[in-house]
């Protein structure tokens, strides 16, 4: 079984400023780690996503995150945020062969 | 444009109404999810289809109906809706259930009134 955890609601950062959104999970098998954006009133989008190898991932947007099995982390950041970045973003976690679990997604402002 | 098409983008249905969300996708995948998304709560899956099978049903009340006539096209038939069903319907695919995330339709806005 699997579980993601994205502590907080909301998270608010400045044009420019470093993001950070954190996500952590727990799963019984290998993860499969994602990051998802939602803009309003849109689906879901692909951001990113570890699968094997490379611990850090790039994604869109100038989004990557980081695998820290240790930690049991999954991480999102990227150095500036722009205005445009303000969304909803999921974390969310499988196994092989089993379905997604999502996080409770956490909104990002940015503020000008 | 993600590959996963859904229609209509809004509905407004009254509560005594039948009416269809569809979903689909040309992507060559072999699962397709329904999710339901509503204000301030997590996104809550409903059905899942594999190779046009329902393999889950997560407790759905019945006035929710899926169809999976074929692995490109999903239905979700609403019938005599609460308005507690009001909500975002998203649809999702993925080349087999898990492993490879899925892609994700825009969704249908749907207000019961």
């Amino acid at each position: 079984a699997q579980s993601v955890t994205q502590l907080g609601s909301h998270v608010s950062v400045s044009e420019g400023a470093l993001v950070l959104l954190r996500c952590n999970y727990s799963s019984s098998v290998p993860p499969y780690l994602f990051w998802y954006v939602q803009y309003p009133n849109q689906g879901l989008q692909l951001l990113l996503k570890y699968t094997t190898g490379a611990t850090l991932v790039k994604g869109i947007n100038g989004f990557e995150a980081e695998f820290k099995k240790s930690e049991t982390s999954f991480h999102l950041t990227k150095p500036s945020a722009h205005m445009s970045d303000a969304a909803e973003y999921f974390c969310a976690v499988t196994g092989a062969n089993s379905k997604l679990t999502f996080g409770k997604g956490i909104t990002l402002s940015v503020r000008p | 444009e993600t590959g996963v098409t859904q229609t209509p983008r809004h509905l407004v249905m009254g509560m005594t109404n039948k009416k269809s969300l569809k979903c689909e996708q040309h992507l060559g995948h072999n699962a397709m999810y329904w999710y339901k998304q509503s204000a301030k709560k997590p996104l809550e899956l409903m059905f899942v289809y594999n190779f046009k099978e329902q393999t889950e049903n997560n407790s759905v009340p019945s006035r929710f109906s899926p169809e999976c006539p074929n692995s490109s096209h999903l239905f979700l038939h609403l019938h005599t809706l609460q308005p507690e069903d009001s909500a975002l319907y998203l649809c999702a695919s993925s080349p087999t259930p898990g492993t490879y995330g899925y892609t994700f339709g825009s969704g249908t806005r749907l207000t019961v009134v």
